[in-house]
């Protein structure tokens, strides 16, 4: 079946500019999660929904960043003013139920900030 | 901080077993060790987990050891395909999952 996807795959933003990132997970999926990976780094947690309920926003790095998911199923990031800090790889992954273990990671996001 | 211990990389021939070790000394009862890969340029997939005993699939086995520190993942016959970053990750389900740096895993032609 369908995995999780995400669009756009690349996207280069000038500095200081919003930019929206959208994932589509797994039908049925109630859990969805946003990570930050840089180079040569493992992913970092940015936030976690369950359903429409944003649960854990403890990983998100700054006010300029906000995540949504307002119906319960496809998540939108928006990282506002976006500074080259900003710029790695965002990956959304859902799970089932409630268990955060076992995710589905959809393809990410690259993001290049100039 | 992650919880687990990795060698940052291992070789393994193709068609051997790769055995993936990883510590997790600090484990308390309720959490599970779970594995994932990350292939170059694509999201991490979900490998196994599991508690106190072993489990397989159709992917790899998953040794833990009976005081729950460390645990082995295990590639049966490792192919190219298997080349990867492989993440040892130790969470309870409530919690967010961590991931640390992972063990590079180089399958060697």
């Amino acid at each position: 079946g369908a995995g999780v996807s995400q669009s756009p795959r690349y996207k280069v933003a000038k500095r200081g500019q919003d930019v929206a990132l959208r994932c589509d997970p797994i039908s049925g999926h109630v859990s969805l999660f946003w990570y930050q990976q840089a180079l040569g780094q493992g992913p970092e947690f940015l936030t976690y929904f369950q359903n429409e309920a944003q649960l854990d926003k403890s990983g998100l790095p700054s006010d300029r960043f906000f995540a949504e998911r307002p119906e319960g199923s496809v998540s939108t990031l928006k990282i506002q003013r976006t500074q080259q800090e900003d710029s790695a790889v965002y990956l959304c992954a859902s799970s089932l139920l409630f268990d955060r273990g076992e995710q589905y990671f959809g393809p990410g996001t690259r993001l290049t900030v100039t | 901080d992650a919880k687990t211990t990795q060698p940052p990389s291992m070789d393994c021939a193709e068609g051997r077993a790769a055995n993936l070790p990883c510590n997790h000394s600090t484990i308390s009862g309720n959490e599970y060790v779970y594995w994932y890969r990350q292939i170059h340029s694509q999201g991490p997939q979900y490998i196994i987990h599991g508690l106190k005993n072993n489990e397989t699939n159709e992917m790899a086995s998953l040794i833990i050891t009976e005081d729950r520190k460390s645990s082995t993942l295990i590639l049966p016959h490792a192919t190219l395909r298997d080349t990867a970053v492989y993440y040892c990750i130790v969470n309870g389900r409530d919690d967010k999952i961590i991931f640390g740096k992972g063990t590079r895993l180089h399958i060697l032609p």
